[in-house]
């Protein structure tokens, strides 16, 4: 069965720590994104990925920085935390351009 | 560009009542349209997906949607509510004049009385 995994699903981290958020996909999938979901903003791009090594930025990508070294994961880094980061992330692959993606659990990040 | 509009951010329905979220996109070459629901803490699944064929899809939990370019519209409905249907519903396009980007609307909550 399908499976992306998201390594916290809860998450508390102080004003201008680093956070490191990884996401793992069994599917070996080219594409990986990474999204924030806020209420009434639905979902928003941050990066993504269809390569190793390769990244793209999305909507909102101020603040974030990512990393795939290895095909099956995708990891999202906040420099330094914000308290505007405060959010749900969710992390997705797909196979190809276009196709349906499949999402991780999500990450409820609090910065306080 | 395309974009996506869903009508409403919330909807009540009664159970066993008919269930129509409405999504209407914007795009200038065929897309591929999805519809995802999400349950209280956890991800995005799919529920249907539109390609190309028929232009009604049949989908996950009963749940189906029909393709219609003239109106530009793929509403998502369902003949009977269930407790259980009470999430939040995400309309989503991609068209490879974004780079096959998948485009998410904004949402809409569904509430299912008893």
């Amino acid at each position: 069965d399908v499976k992306v995994t998201q390594s916290s699903r809860y998450l508390v981290k102080r004003t201008g720590e680093k956070v490191f958020l990884e996401c793992v996909q069994d599917m070996d999938h080219e594409n990986m994104f990474w999204y924030r979901q806020d209420p009434g903003l639905g979902l928003r791009l941050i990066y993504f990925s269809y390569d190793v090594k390769m990244k793209e930025k999305g909507d909102i990508p101020e603040g974030y920085s990512v990393s795939r070294e290895k095909k099956e994961r995708f990891s999202l880094i906040l420099e330094s935390a914000s308290t505007n980061q405060t959010s749900m992330y969710l992390c997705a692959s797909s196979s190809y351009d276009g196709d349906e993606q499949y999402f991780g659990p999500g990450t409820r990040l609090t910065v306080t | 560009a395309q974009s996506v509009t869903q009508l409403g951010s919330h909807v009540s329905v009664s159970e066993g009542a008919l269930v129509l979220l409405r999504c209407n996109y914007s795009s200038s070459v065929p897309p591929y349209l999805f519809w995802y629901v999400q349950y209280p803490n956890q991800g995005l699944q799919l529920l249907l997906k539109y390609t190309t064929g028929a232009t009604l899809v049949k989908g996950i939990n009963g749940f189906e949607a029909e393709f219609k370019k003239s109106e530009t519209s793929f509403h998502l409905t369902k003949p009977s509510a269930h407790m259980s249907d009470a999430a939040e519903y995400f309309c989503a396009v991609s068209a490879p004049t974004g780079g096959f980007k998948t485009i998410f609307g904004a949402g809409t909550r569904l509430f299912v009385k008893a």
